[in-house]
């Protein structure tokens, strides 16, 4: 079975400084990485994904992610937060050929202090 | 930029209430699911729904639940007898590359079920 897990409930940071969002995953074979965001009372908006080649993907709002096959993450990252992107955030993991849905993480609030 | 609509944004149904939540897809996408989110909890996956078939189901998704396309465009979910914790945000997604596994997810804003 796959599963995503989100370490922290909850990451603070303050505007301008870099951020991380931990995610890490476990599944039998080589997974399809996701990340998505939701903003209060709206649906999960796609930020970026990893599917194959470069282990740095780079996604909306100036997100990125790096995915690290040895230590099964896939962390998010933005060099320079926004109090904009305080948010909901959740990690998904999709196992070729075993099925068609997305796995969840727990969710990380990210808050970003002006 | 095409976008999954839902339909009703809150319902507030009595307990033992059949509901339907509607959606309609992205018109070119071919695979489509419903997840929901208890507050405060992870998004779960319910279902998903390829060729005019359940293609997958969670556990959660037991004879209480059921899905249809009655037409070209909408996607339906049905509780037959709602219970106290079917209360949840219900989120229909859609994609159209599930076929080669690398596709995302296109999920609406979402119906808010309350069961009383």
């Amino acid at each position: 079975a796959q599963s995503v897990a989100q370490p922290e409930d909850q990451v603070n940071v303050a505007e301008g400084n870099p951020l991380t969002v931990k995610c890490t995953y476990s599944v039998s074979g080589n997974p399809y990485l996701f990340w998505y965001v939701q903003y209060p009372n709206r649906g999960l908006q796609f930020l970026l994904k990893y599917i194959t080649g470069d282990n740095l993907v780079k996604g909306s709002y100036g997100f990125e992610a790096e995915f690290n096959k040895s230590q099964t993450s896939f962390h998010l990252k933005k060099p320079s937060a926004l109090v904009s992107d305080s948010a909901l955030y959740f990690c998904a993991v999709r196992v070729p050929n075993a099925g068609n849905m997305l796995t969840f993480g727990g969710g990380t609030r990210l808050m970003v202090k002006p | 930029e095409p976008e999954v609509t839902q339909t009703p944004s809150h319902q507030v149904t009595q307990m033992g209430q059949e509901v339907i939540l509607r959606c309609v897809p992205i018109s070119n996408h071919l695979y489509f699911y419903w997840y929901r989110q208890i507050l405060g909890q992870k998004v779960e996956f319910l279902v998903s729904f390829y060729n005019n078939e359940i293609s997958e189901k969670s556990e959660i998704f037991d004879d209480q639940f059921s899905v249809e396309r009655p037409d070209g465009s909408n996607f339906t979910l049905k509780i037959r007898s709602t219970k106290l914790e079917d209360s949840a945000m219900y989120f229909c997604a859609s994609s159209d590359q599930v076929g080669t596994g690398t596709g995302e997810l296109f999920f609406g804003e979402g119906s808010r079920l309350t069961v009383l």
